[in-house]
């Protein structure tokens, strides 16, 4: 069975400061995703990441993935308070649905 | 854009009552996703469809059942409520052919007195 593991699961960052939020999975996948989450909202689809060595940028997020080592990181660049969210690994199993790990809650404190 | 319409958007029931939540893809998506989140926790995969079919089944109690219709909607069934099914029901579309990710629907939330 698929697993999904996140860490860490609660992060306070001062802004300015940079930090990786790590997402390991148990099987074999090509798709991963990270999603962000604001309290009591929908999740929000940051990236999508289909192949080996696949990394994403958008603004002061950057997200890569390792097929090999079933790991995917999303570093975060000079936090600012904006970035205050749940963020969600998610990760593609072979029947086409995704498992999520149990999410980071970053505060990011000025 | 459109996007995944989810209705009710709050829905509040007693206990051992039935609820039905309805879900409607992005146009032009072929798989529907339906999860379950509760408080401070991750979402919980209960049930897809892909073209109309069942493709996979996650946690989903004997309790709930769901169905996707030919016009791609799809509606999560509830029946004898239970305090603990009270939670954030999502659900998310994607076009599973061209590999896009999900899109998620704003929730319904579910509160079981």
């Amino acid at each position: 069975e698929l697993k999904v593991e996140q860490n860490p699961l609660f992060l306070s960052m001062q802004e300015g400061k940079n930090y990786t939020i790590y997402c390991n999975y148990s099987t074999t996948s090509d798709r991963l995703y990270w999603y962000r989450q604001d309290p009591g909202k929908s999740l929000e689809s940051l990236f999508v990441l289909l192949s080996n060595g696949a990394v994403k940028q958008e603004g002061r997020l950057m997200a890569s993935l390792d097929t090999k080592a079933r790991l995917s990181t999303l570093h975060i660049t000079a936090a600012v308070h904006d970035l205050s969210a749940t963020y969600f690994c998610a990760v593609e199993s072979n029947n086409n649905d995704m498992r999520f790990g149990a999410g980071t809650r970053l505060t990011v404190k000025p | 854009a459109a996007g995944v319409i989810q209705s009710p958007r709050h829905l509040i029931k007693e206990k051992r009552e039935t609820a039905t939540l309805k879900c409607y893809p992005i146009p032009r998506h072929d798989t529907v996703y339906w999860y379950q989140q509760g408080p401070g926790q991750d979402p919980q995969f209960l049930i897809s469809f892909y073209e109309k079919m069942q493709s996979d089944k996650g946690s989903i109690p004997d309790r709930f059942s769901a169905q996707q219709f030919s016009d791609y909607h799809s509606e999560l069934n509830m029946s004898s409520l239970e305090l603990g099914d009270s939670a954030l029901y999502f659900c998310a579309s994607s076009l599973a052919r061209l590999n896009t990710e999900a899109f998620f629907g704003q929730g319904t939330r579910l509160t079981v007195v």
